[in-house]
């Protein structure tokens, strides 16, 4: 019931592309969800998170769709670039403590 | 803002040693810390939460006499890997929080510590 799911596990999409990426959850008492980007030998960075009282949040190239009957939210990232090449975990928290982070997926954006 | 550093960010040492992995919020003052592990291609697995002046909470699996947590400030906690062996090398973050910055919900990362022992 902790897990989060994540799909797919790897991604690979052209210059201008939109990768989607699949997160779903069991815990409904899960009421943060946010998006992270790491980069080799890096920490995590918070890309964009959402609440679940909101379907729909974008910032910047970046937009996260939830749908909370059927717990699942998805990342799609607009007009994608190479530098966005990284590996992109979704992730869950109650209140933002004891975060539980998916799988993470591998996206390589081809030039 | 909302900065955290860990030091170092990479260690090596010989197995049976003991190494000490410092996280400080720069900018902040965090109310808890949390730490977590990485191994290679894997996702974060949260190790324990930390709160100022408090006993950490493990979690289930993780070894509390292994990995001691002290978290003696609102802006330093440290992660002690005692009598390390081969299996304990991994990238080990922490994270920081704190319920007054942006919507209260946040946890903000630091560049992660690489351990390998030998």
């Amino acid at each position: 019931q902790q897990q989060v799911k994540q799909s797919p596990q790897s991604l690979i999409v052209q210059k201008g592309g939109i990768p989607i990426i699949n997160c779903a959850y069991e815990n409904t008492a899960f009421d943060y969800f946010p998006w992270y980007q790491q980069f080799p030998g890096k920490g995590p960075a918070l890309l964009i998170a959402i609440r679940p009282d909101v379907s729909e949040k974008k910032e910047g190239r970046f937009t996260i769709s939830f749908n909370k009957s059927a717990k699942q939210f998805s990342l799609h990232i607009m007009d994608s670039q190479p530098g966005d090449s990284a590996t992109y975990f979704c992730a869950a928290s109650v209140g933002g403590f004891k975060t539980i982070f998916g799988a993470g997926t591998r996206l390589f954006v081809k030039a | 803002g909302a900065v955290v550093s860990q030091h170092p960010s990479w260690v090596i040492c010989k197995s049976g040693t003991s190494v000490k992995i410092e996280c400080r919020s720069l900018d902040f003052q965090a109310t808890t810390m949390f730490w977590y592990r990485q191994f290679p291609k894997q996702s974060l697995m949260l190790m324990a939460t930390s709160n100022e002046g408090s006993k950490a909470t493990y979690e289930q699996g993780v070894e509390k006499d292994k990995f001691l947590i002290n978290h003696a400030s609102l802006t330093l906690s440290t992660l002690t890997v005692t009598s390390a062996h081969p299996e304990d090398s991994s990238f080990y973050i922490c994270s920081a929080h704190t319920p007054g910055l942006a919507t209260g919900y946040e946890q903000y990362f630091g560049p992660g510590t690489r351990l390998t022992v030998t």
